[in-house]
């Protein structure tokens, strides 16, 4: 069974702040999704990745996979209080469409 | 804009009694799912549909727990009895189809509180 580490597990950092996020798998994804969670609403994708060593912006985000496609990193330049909410990774992998996700990190962006 | 509707938002209710929630996909979404999130915790699968027939249904507590989408539209899942466990998320999403590269859309979510 995969299993999907995300670190860490919450963060609080100041608005204009830099920060990273880490998921890391037990074995090998063949496509990985970033999604964002505000707080009482569902997830949101926000982006795919499936090529070892792709490198994806989303204006302030920065997605990572890594070349063995095991890990990947979310990168956010001058955090925002409208950053705020769950980050979670999910192996997209399955070939019913079935997502695997991490356990998430929280991520706290203060004015 | 398409949206993924879902009723009640939040649900309170006893130990031992019968819930149900109900879900509305995309229109045209061949796909739906239904997600368990624990505070804290990334969502997990409970089942999945392909028009209405069940695809997955391996990690769904069948002892308590039931779905249905009858006309490969709408789906319900019930809960009968509910236990305190029980209290999370549930998230229902739906995709033009299964499979790897059809985006999921999640829903609002339904809050349920078991006392």
């Amino acid at each position: 069974t995969q299993l999907l580490e995300q670190s860490p597990q919450f963060l609080s950092i100041q608005e204009g702040e830099n920060l990273t996020v880490y998921c890391n798998s037990s074995s090998v994804f063949s496509s990985l999704q970033w999604y964002r969670q505000e707080p009482g609403e569902g997830p949101v994708l926000l982006v795919t990745v499936v090529t070892g060593g792709e490198v994806k912006k989303l204006k302030r985000l920065t997605f990572q996979f890594g070349d063995a496609r095991k890990d990947s990193s979310l990168h956010i330049t001058a955090a925002q209080p409208g950053d705020t909410g769950l980050y979670l990774c999910a192996d997209g992998s399955s070939n019913t469409g079935k997502l695997i996700f991490g356990q998430g990190t929280t991520l706290q962006v203060k004015p | 804009e398409a949206e993924v509707a879902q009723s009640p938002r939040y649900k309170i209710t006893e130990k031992s009694q019968a819930v149900a929630f109900w879900c509305d996909p995309i229109s045209g979404h061949a796909t739906l799912y239904w997600y368990r999130q624990i505070l804290g915790q990334g969502p997990e699968l409970l089942v999945q549909f392909q028009d209405e027939s069940v695809v997955d249904d391996s990690q769904l507590p069948k002892d308590r727990f039931s779905a249905e989408r009858l006309k490969g539209v709408d789906s319900t899942l019930k809960i009968q009895p509910a236990e305190l466990g029980d209290s999370a998320m549930y998230l229902c999403a739906s995709s033009l189809g299964g499979g790897q590269h059809n985006e999921q859309f999640f829903g609002p979510g339904t809050r349920l509180t078991v006392l």
